[in-house]
């Protein structure tokens, strides 16, 4: 079965730091890009990073940047998210989603989040 | 950044009726890059479509998606009781790649 599962998740007090991880399985972990995205308690869903295959292209959003670092070891299977200067808005639960590509031998159709892990909680108190 | 607003903010409707979901980008966007997700309380959320019209895979034939440049729609017919969840459309044409604000879907 194509699986992520997070992990890393707990209890940091502000200003403090925490790596997240996402283990893949059952699918080629160096073909796809991966994704980074978050959802608060009650709120809705945050798109955080993005890191492509060969960790050529990343993104992040601005509430990430400066704070976050998205990587991946491909030889691992694994990606990762390194979280510093860890603020109480930034408690949530955390998932890791493959992006995937839809095309055949005459369109290309279009990308999305095909595949998401059932993420890890942080939060973030003293 | 694209903002997506997404219309109504909740509904509430009946098994067997036709549930219409929008969603509005701030700026134009190739429709191959809109998607829309499905997320069940306490579940991780589950694409239904991409490239705004196709379903992804196993998803039931009551789902379908429309619309181009900054309108999209998400339409569930014969609404379900299993379709009770808040709905999401996402792009993935300019980072970062935002989300819409979700629409709740109540099954009376």
């Amino acid at each position: 079965d194509v699986q992520l599962v997070e992990s890393g998740g707990a209890l940091v007090q502000p200003g403090g730091s925490l790596r997240l991880a996402c283990a893949a399985s059952g699918f080629n972990f160096s073909d796809y890009g991966l994704n980074w995205v978050r959802q608060a308690p009650g709120k809705g869903l945050e798109w955080l990073s993005y890191i492509s295959s060969s960790s050529s292209s990343i993104y992040y959003t601005d509430s990430a940047k400066g704070r976050f670092t998205i990587s991946r070891d491909n030889a691992k299977n694994s990606l990762y998210l390194q979280m510093n200067s860890l603020r109480d808005d930034d408690t949530a639960l955390y998932f890791c989603a493959r992006l995937q590509h839809y095309y055949d031998s005459d369109s290309y159709y279009g990308e999305a989040l095909d595949v998401w892990g059932q993420g890890t909680m942080i939060i973030v108190s003293s | 950044e694209v903002v997506l607003t997404q219309s109504p903010g909740a509904l509430s409707l009946s098994p067997g009726q036709r549930a219409t979901l929008s969603c509005r980008a701030s700026e134009r966007i190739n429709s191959g890059y809109v998607a829309w997700f499905r997320q069940r309380p306490g579940q991780a959320p589950r694409l239904l479509m991409y490239g705004a019209s196709r379903r992804a895979t196993g998803v039931s034939d009551r789902f379908s998606g429309s619309g181009s440049g900054t309108d999209f729609t998400l339409t569930i017919s014969r609404l379900e009781p299993e379709d009770a969840a808040v709905f999401y459309c996402q792009q993935y044409n300019y980072s970062p790649f935002t989300f819409g604000p979700g629409t709740k879907v109540h099954i009376k």
